[in-house]
């Protein structure tokens, strides 16, 4: 069965912090790793990974993969209090297009 | 940007209803998904389709049918709604092996 855990749980930090969110998973026959975040509503598009070693990079956020160590990080530089959501990872992995996700990372940032 | 829709924010029924939850998306994606979201349980997969009339069991199809006429339109469907069907339910998105985009959500409470 696969599985995505990720680390902390919950977080709380003040603006200007630098955080960075943990999650590793066990797939059979990995294709990608995914990162959404989650504020109200909808899980929101932040990154797709698929090559280890490789960095993507938006703006303040930045996600690196571990394909060997089976993980990958997500970095938030210079925290705003916007940037307070649950982040999400999710793996694909299989012959079929079904993403297993994480519990979530509850972030906080307080001003 | 891809727009996915979701027929309903918030929706109450009684237990014993049949409840229809309706996603349509407009990027023309083959690929669509439906979700409950649950706390400490994450996101889970009901059931997704990969074209018009395929379906396909997802991790929890137990007590959920669906139902896929048209490309962009992909309904959920609780035959008789029970109290453990209260949840957020999620639609998705996707286009091959590309990332998969989000509705807004359905909070559906039954009663």
């Amino acid at each position: 069965e696969d599985k995505v855990v990720q680390s902390p749980l919950s977080l709380v930090v003040h603006e200007g912090d630098t955080v960075t969110l943990n999650c590793s998973y066990e797939v059979t026959n990995f294709r990608s790793l995914l990162w959404y975040k989650q504020e109200k509503k909808a899980p929101t598009f932040l990154f797709m990974l698929t090559s280890s070693g490789i960095e993507k990079k938006s703006g303040r956020l930045s996600s690196i993969l571990d394909k060997k160590e089976l993980f990958s990080i997500l970095n938030i530089t210079a925290t705003q209090t916007g940037d307070s959501a649950v982040y999400l990872c999710a793996v694909e992995g299989g012959s079929n297009y079904k993403l297993t996700f994480g519990k979530g990372t509850l972030l906080t940032v307080n001003p | 940007d891809v727009k996915v829709t979701q027929s309903s924010r918030y929706l109450v029924k009684r237990t014993g209803e049949k409840v229809f939850l309706e996603c349509v998306q407009d990027m023309d994606h083959e690929n669509m998904f439906w979700y409950r979201q649950d706390p400490g349980l994450g996101l889970r997969l009901i059931y997704f389709s990969y074209d018009v009339k395929m379906k396909e069991k997802g991790d929890i199809p137990e007590g959920y049918s669906v139902s896929r006429e048209k490309k962009e339109r992909f309904s959920l469907i609780l035959e008789s709604a029970s109290t453990n069907q209260t949840s957020m339910y999620l639609c998705a998105s996707s286009f091959g092996r590309g990332p998969q985009h989000f509705g807004d959500g359905t909070r559906l409470s039954i009663l």
